[in-house]
């Protein structure tokens, strides 16, 4: 059983449209999260949830816009994609505590011709 | 907000030798000290964690040392193996807040 997934793995797209990736965790985990790996991989915190509310928005042009239905589902929308928005994004997901580890999805590909 | 520093940003070394990648932190409300390893291609999954009430914790052929005076840690790797091969990333979280990464260290174990 897959813990944390994200659909789609890879994606391809031109500049100036609109694209949503899903993820979500079987886990029973309280807190999710974006992150954005570029192309140099380093590992940047988007956006952090918890039971639902956002917690965390880091400085993340207003274009990205997450969603959480339930605590088991964070989704990331983004809108009028631009060629810097291609990177690998994570969805990560751990309990709330802060001594815990975080479980991450297998990651989706964005690239933005 | 917490700010990490890796280093060395790229580590090679002969199969059998030890690696060692250090790590520095700014938050001292930061409590919590995790290593991910990262495959190409791959998701980062953990390899060891540290909280803040030990200072030394060891699995097997890894080590990790904390030491929260100087807001520093450290992932020790012995006998490494050419599977070893990855890159490596140091975090540490605020309590309450979301993980926060080094920028990675690309280890190279050569047969």
């Amino acid at each position: 059983d897959t813990a944390v997934s994200q659909t789609p793995k890879y994606l391809v797209t031109q500049m100036g449209n609109d694209k949503s990736i899903k993820c979500e965790q079987n886990l029973g985990h309280d807190t999710m999260y974006w992150y954005k790996q570029d192309s140099k991989k380093f590992l940047k915190i988007m956006f952090s949830y918890n039971n639902k509310e956002l917690i965390i928005n880091e400085t993340v042009p207003n274009r990205f816009s997450p969603k959480s239905p339930d605590k088991a589902h964070l989704n990331l929308h983004i809108n009028s994609l631009e060629l810097g928005d291609s990177a690998v994004y994570f969805c990560a997901s751990s309990l709330p505590s802060g001594s815990t580890e975080a479980f991450f999805g297998q990651g989706t590909r964005l690239t933005v011709v | 907000g917490e700010n990490v520093e890796q280093h060395p940003s790229t580590l090679s070394v002969q199969e059998g030798d030890s690696a060692v990648i250090k790590c520095t932190y700014s938050d001292s409300a930061s409590n919590y000290f995790p290593w991910y390893k990262q495959e190409l291609g791959k998701r980062p999954q953990l390899i060891i964690d540290i909280r803040s009430n030990v200072g030394e914790k060891k699995d097997q052929r890894i080590a990790v040392t904390l030491n929260k005076t100087a807001k520093h840690f450290s992932l020790h790797i012995t006998e490494t193996q050419p599977e070893d091969s990855a890159v490596y990333f140091c975090a540490a979280r605020p309590s309450g807040y979301a993980l926060n990464f080094g920028k990675g260290t690309s280890l190279l174990v050569t047969p």
